[in-house]
C-alpha cells in the first residue's frame, strides 16, 4: 500500500527566511504533485513533477523530485505572509491511477 | 472558464437522513474524482469515474455511500443513512488526462451530521 509522508506537519517561520519541506513515499512512482490549500478553501495545483530529477519553480517556491530516493522537496525562499497555507504532496499509485495525498503541512509565516 | 462546481457548500443534517452532494466537472474533462477530507484521515479518494463509468470505488467506506455519473456534466455522491462520522468536507475534482495532468478541485461541500 502506498504511503505518503510529509514533514514537518506544522511549520512557523519568519518572513524572509528559507526552508525546505519534505515528502516521502513508499512505493515506486514517477509522478508527484504539490497542492496548496488556504483555510476553508479548495486545493490549488502548484506543481506537477513527472520524472526523476524534475525541478519546477514558481515565485518563491521550488519543487523537485528524486524518484530513486522516493522523495520530493518544496523549498521556500524568503518567505512572505501570503505563503501561509497548507501544502499537500500527492503521489500517483502506479498502476492503479489513484492519487494518494500526504497529511499536509500547515505553514504559518509571521511578519 | 467555470471551474468545478459543487453544491451544496454547506449541509447540516441529522443522523439517519439522506444526503446528496452534487458536482459539475469542468467541461471537456473526462475524469471525475470524489475525495473526502477530515482532520484525522486527511484526503481520501472515495471513487473516480472515467467517461462517466466508475473505475475504482474501493475507497467508498460502506454501502451507505453511492456515487453516480449519469452524464459528462454531472455527478452525485449520496449517503443514506448518514451518520455523525460522515461529517467531513467532500471534494469533487476533474481532469482531462487522468493523473498525467492536474486535478482541478471544486470548493468542497462541508457536511455536518448531528
Amino acid at each position: 500500500e502506498l504511503k505518503v509522508e510529509q514533514n514537518p506537519l506544522f511549520l512557523s517561520m519568519q518572513e524572509g527566511k528559507n526552508y525546505t519541506i519534505y515528502c516521502n513515499y513508499s512505493t515506486t512512482s514517477d509522478r508527484l504533485y504539490w497542492y496548496r490549500q488556504d483555510p476553508g478553501k479548495s486545493l490549488e495545483s502548484l506543481f506537477v513533477l513527472l520524472s526523476n530529477g524534475a525541478v519546477k519553480q514558481e515565485g518563491r517556491l521550488m519543487a523537485s523530485l528524486d524518484t530513486k530516493a522516493r522523495l520530493s522537496t518544496l523549498h521556500i525562499t524568503a518567505a512572505v505572509h501570503d505563503l501561509s497555507a497548507t501544502y499537500f504532496c500527492a503521489v500517483d499509485n502506479s498502476g492503479s491511477e489513484k492519487l494518494v495525498f500526504g497529511k499536509g503541512m500547515k505553514l504559518t509565516v509571521n511578519p | 472558464d467555470a471551474g468545478v462546481i459543487q453544491s451544496p457548500r454547506h449541509e447540516v443534517t441529522e443522523m439517519g437522513q439522506e444526503v446528496t452532494l452534487r458536482c459539475k466537472p469542468i467541461s471537456g474533462h473526462d475524469y471525475l474524482f470524489w475525495y473526502r477530507q477530515t482532520m484525522m484521515r486527511g484526503l481520501e479518494l472515495l471513487i473516480y469515474f472515467n467517461n462517466n463509468v466508475p473505475i475504482d470505488d474501493s475507497g467508498m467506506p460502506e454501502d451507505r455511500f453511492s456515487a453516480k455519473m449519469p452524464n459528462a456534466s454531472f455527478s452525485t455522491l449520496k449517503i443514506q443513512p448518514s451518520e455523525p462520522r460522515d461529517s467531513a468536507v467532500y471534494f469533487c475534482a476533474s481532469s482531462n488526462s487522468g493523473f498525467l495532468g492536474e486535478l482541478f478541485f471544486g470548493e468542497g461541500s462541508r457536511l455536518t451530521v448531528l
